[in-house]
């Protein structure tokens, strides 16, 4: 069975310092792992995802996260935060296999930026 | 340009009353569709995924039901709402070759 875990419920930040958000995963093999953002009262926005190849992603907003294989990881980082960037954080797993592409979720970070 | 329109925006029902939540994609032909429920404060559960007109599957038994009539239309519905019923209900898409879903505004949902 597949499954996610993101440790942290909270995390607060002062605007400009640097955020790491952590995803662990358990699958069998090689996973397509996704970060999304949830601001309050909307829908899920995809920030970036991982397939293959370079395991440092790129994403929208300056947003990067690094896939490691060998600590089941995926770990979301901003080197310097703005306040717009309060919102819950959701690391997801698909399997590569699976009928009807499921996504399986983390319960997600709440992402507080104090001024 | 693919959008995804879920409606209503918002909804309080009583309990045992019915409901119906819609999501329309436009853009994008035969796309994979999904219903995910999301409790307060919680992670997201997949309901239901349809990969063509008149086929979907369940994943969960929640007492909801789930159609699509339409290849850019997907449904979910109730006849008789439950309290644990309330959260907030998001649509998504995806191509039928990727695994990246892409995701409605969603629909609030207040049963009381």
């Amino acid at each position: 069975a597949q499954s996610v875990t993101q440790p942290d419920a909270r995390v607060t930040v002062s605007e400009g310092a640097s955020l790491q958000l952590r995803c662990k995963y358990s699958y069998s093999a090689t996973p397509y792992l996704f970060w999304y953002v949830q601001y309050p009262r909307q829908g899920l926005q995809l920030l970036l995802k991982y397939y293959s190849g370079d395991p440092v992603v790129q994403g929208v907003n300056s947003f990067e996260a690094e896939f490691s294989k060998s600590n089941s990881s995926f770990h979301l980082q901003k080197a310097s935060v703005h306040w717009s960037d309060s919102a819950v954080y959701f690391c997801a797993l698909s399997s590569t296999n699976s009928a009807g592409n499921k996504l399986t979720f983390g319960i997600g970070t709440r992402v507080l930026v104090r001024p | 340009a693919q959008t995804i329109h879920q409606w209503p925006v918002a909804e309080i029902k009583a309990v045992g009353s019915p409901l119906s939540l819609g999501c329309t994609i436009k853009g994008k032909s035969s796309p994979n569709l999904y219903w995910y429920w999301q409790a307060t404060g919680g992670t997201l559960q997949q309901l239901f995924y349809s990969i063509t007109v008149g086929q979907v599957e369940s994943v969960v038994q929640l007492n909801l039901s789930a159609s699509r009539p339409k290849d850019d239309q997907f449904i979910l519905s109730t006849e008789k709402l439950l309290l644990s019923h309330s959260g907030f209900y998001l649509c998504a898409w995806s191509l039928d070759s990727g695994n990246t879903l892409y995701f409605g505004e969603g629909s609030r949902l207040i049963v009381v």
